[in-house]
């Protein structure tokens, strides 16, 4: 059980397109999910929290205009990554949380890797 | 601020030998520490969490306040045990983000 699904595994575009990553969890409801970034041989790095019905909470750093984040319901979160350049090449990682415990813990998609060219 | 410190980016044993993957946090309030594994090619899966208190895979770790360290520890590696490992650190906050540590890699030797 627990599962959390990320769709594509793999993107490539050119500079300037949009590319929305979406995370959905199968077998459970998430009030919240995350969403991480991880550049080669680097840790992941927290870039949202998004929230069901709500607005997501952005850490420091993080464009929110840059970084759309929708979560219209409890089983899907969408990250759409706006006009991407070759900089927003990376790997975008999101995880689920079961919904009305906060003692759950993160369960992880497979991840996305985005390369912009 | 949270923060997570895994100071070892690589760890290298025989297979046997014990293993201790070392994590420090720092955290103002009440900590909540995790270990996850990365194994080659697949997602990011738990392997234990402290208020758990069980063993997993053999591994154990233990939160210890007075040194704000949650080492992961198993007496003798196998060669499976290759991935890379993250410490993180949640909170009783209400968004229970969780801030993770830079990862070591095990590479078990046969």
């Amino acid at each position: 059980g627990a599962v959390v699904s990320q769709h594509p595994s793999w993107v490539i575009c050119k500079s300037g397109t949009s590319v929305k990553i979406e995370c959905r969890s199968l077998d459970f409801q998430a009030t919240t999910m995350f969403w991480y970034r991880q550049f080669p041989k680097q840790s992941l790095m927290l870039m949202a929290t998004s929230n069901e019905g709500s607005k997501a909470t952005y850490e420091q750093g993080v464009e929110k205009d840059k970084f759309l984040i929708n979560h219209a319901s409890l089983t899907l979160s969408t990250l759409t990554v706006t006009s991407a350049h070759p900089e927003d090449s990376s790997f975008y990682i999101c995880s689920a949380r079961l919904s009305g415990n906060y003692n759950q813990p993160q369960h992880f998609g497979d991840g996305t890797r985005l390369s912009i060219l | 601020a949270q923060r997570v410190t895994q100071p070892e980016k690589l760890l290298s044993v025989f297979k046997g030998a014990p293993v201790e993957l070392k994590c420090n946090y720092s955290y103002s309030g009440s900590p909540e520490l995790f270990w996850y594994v990365q194994y080659s090619r697949q997602r990011l899966q738990l392997l234990l969490r402290h208020i758990s208190r069980e063993s997993i895979k053999g591994f154990t770790a233990d939160l210890n306040k007075g040194e704000t360290s949650f080492h992961l520890k198993k007496p003798f590696a196998q060669e499976e045990d290759s991935a890379m490992y993250y410490c993180a650190l949640g909170g009783n906050n209400a968004g229970n983000m969780l801030t993770f540590g830079g990862g070591t890699r095990l590479m078990v030797k046969p």
